[in-house]
C-alpha cells in the first residue's frame, strides 16, 4: 500500500530564503512521486514528478525535488522564496493503476 | 482545450437532497477520478474510472455514486446529502496506465450541506 506523510502543516519563510517542504513516502514498489501546488480557490497544478529517471527533478517556478530511496523521501526545495510562492503544496504517490495518494498538505507563507 | 471543467462552482443543499456534480474533460483521457478535500486531510479519492463503462471505489466511496457512459464525462451523484459531505470536490483526469502520468485537475466545486 502507498502513503505519503508531509511533515509540517504550516511553513513560514522570509522572502529570499530557502524553501524546504518535506515529504516521506511508503510504497512496496518503486514509486511515482509528484508535487502539486494549489493557489487559493483553485485546483491543483503539477510542479514536478519523479518517474524513476533522474533522482533530482526540476519543476516549474524554480522548484526541485530529490528522490532519496534510502530515506524514502522526496523533499521539495527552492533556493529563494518569492511572495508568489505562497500556496498549499501537496506531495502524492501513485501506483501503476493510476491511483494517487495525497499527503495532507503544507501551507507555505512567505514573509516580506 | 478547456482541460477539465466542473459545474457548478458552488452549491448549497439541505440534508436529504440529491444532486449531481458534473465533470468533463476534452483531452481524451481514459482515467478520471473524484476527490474530496477537507481541512487537514488533504485529498481523498472517492471513485475513479479507467475508461468508459468501468468504475471503481476509492478510499471514501460511501454516499456517492458514479457512472462513465462516455470518455469525456464522469458525473458524481449524491443521492441523499448529509452535512458530512460538506467539502470541496475535485475532478481529475490523466492518460491511461502507468501511474507516471500527471493528473489534471478541475477548478473544484464547493458544496455545503445544511
Amino acid at each position: 500500500a502507498q502513503s505519503v506523510t508531509q511533515l509540517g502543516s504550516h511553513v513560514s519563510v522570509s522572502e529570499g530564503a530557502l524553501v524546504l517542504l518535506r515529504c516521506n513516502y511508503s510504497s512496496s514498489v518503486p514509486p511515482y512521486l509528484f508535487w502539486y501546488v494549489q493557489y487559493p480557490n483553485q485546483g491543483l497544478q503539477l510542479l514536478l514528478k519523479y518517474t524513476s529517471a533522474a533522482t533530482l527533478v526540476k519543476g516549474i517556478n524554480g522548484f526541485e525535488a530529490e528522490f532519496k530511496k534510502s530515506e524514502t523521501s522526496f523533499h521539495l526545495t527552492k533556493p529563494s522564496a518569492h511572495m508568489s510562492d505562497a500556496a498549499e503544496y501537496f506531495c502524492a504517490v501513485a501506483n501503476t493503476g493510476n491511483q494517487f495518494y495525497f499527503g495532507t498538505g503544507t501551507s507555505l507563507t512567505v514573509i516580506p | 482545450n478547456a482541460g477539465v471543467t466542473q459545474t457548478p462552482k458552488f452549491q448549497v443543499l439541505k440534508t436529504g437532497q440529491s444532486m449531481t456534480l458534473q465533470c468533463a474533460q476534452d483531452m481524451n483521457h481514459e482515467y478520471m477520478s473524484w476527490y474530496r478535500q477537507d481541512p487537514g486531510m488533504g485529498l481523498r479519492l472517492i471513485h475513479y474510472s479507467v475508461g468508459a463503462g468501468i468504475t471503481d471505489q476509492g478510499e471514501v466511496p460511501n454516499g456517492y455514486n458514479v457512472s462513465r457512459s462516455t470518455t469525456e464525462d464522469f458525473p458524481l451523484r449524491l443521492l441523499s446529502a448529509a452535512p458530512s459531505q460538506t467539502s470541496v470536490y475535485f475532478c481529475a483526469s490523466s492518460s491511461t496506465s502507468g501511474g507516471y502520468n500527471e493528473q489534471f485537475f478541475g477548478p473544484g466545486t464547493r458544496l455545503t450541506v445544511l
